[in-house]
């Protein structure tokens, strides 16, 4: 039984450009959930998807956008990519109704 | 609004030794879920356990147990007899159930927890 799964494992980028990383969900699960990690802190919710929309976000600026695929997997793309963008970006995945998420192994963006 | 609040910011346990990772947290719902997940240095958060907020009997698992009180708003996190591969970052977190929607997690700002051998 495959996990969620991401890509790329790292990432470099340079202020300005634009950036999106991959995330295939568990299997059977339809839900995906984007969170920001910075060094030394708890993950911070960026957005959740179901059924191709966006059905909540947390307090992050226009620039962090997503989209979800039929098949249930999912991008986040970032534009105009700031120094601060830099962290481990985790993507999860469960069963609308259900309450447990699962992780992946994250992508480390750095921006330079 | 939620919240939670890890406030060991480090702890260190000589193998062996049980250890106890505290966890507050603040919520006006009456419907959530409360959960401790781990963080290896590869990055991963690995989920550990999970409680409803209507169910408040302590269990065991292993050598994981834990212990939810609504009364003082905690949820703490034991490892009994730790070992080296316990060494890893913890996290507390909750997600509140409002009709048929479950959505984000509300995360702790974990607590590094390392394990000598």
């Amino acid at each position: 039984d495959a996990g969620v799964t991401q890509s790329p494992t790292h990432l470099i980028k340079t202020r300005g450009q634009q950036v999106t990383l991959r995330c295939s969900p568990k299997s059977g699960h339809d839900t995906v959930s984007w969170y920001q990690q910075a060094l030394g802190q708890g993950p911070q919710f960026i957005f959740q998807y179901y059924e191709e929309e966006e059905r909540q976000r947390g307090n992050f600026p226009d620039r962090f956008s997503g989209h979800q695929f039929p098949n249930y997997s999912s991008e986040l793309n970032v534009n105009a990519l700031l120094l601060g963008d830099s962290a481990l970006y985790l993507c999860a995945s469960s069963l609308q109704y259900q309450e447990t998420q699962y992780f992946g192994p994250g992508t480390r963006l750095l921006v330079l | 609004a939620q919240k939670v609040t890890q406030a060991q910011t480090e702890i260190s346990v000589v193998e062996k030794e049980d250890v106890t990772l505290d966890c507050v947290y603040e919520t006006r719902d009456t419907t959530y879920y409360l959960f401790w997940y781990k963080q290896p240095p590869s990055g991963e958060l690995v989920f550990l356990i999970r409680r409803n907020s209507f169910d408040e009997q302590n269990e065991i698992s292993g050598r994981y147990s834990w212990n939810f009180q609504k009364s003082t708003s905690s949820f703490n996190f034991t490892i009994t007899a730790s070992q080296v591969v316990d060494s890893a970052v913890y996290f507390c977190a909750l997600v509140y159930d409002r009709g048929s929607t479950l959505g984000r997690l509300y995360f702790g700002r974990g607590t590094q927890l390392t394990v000598w051998p």
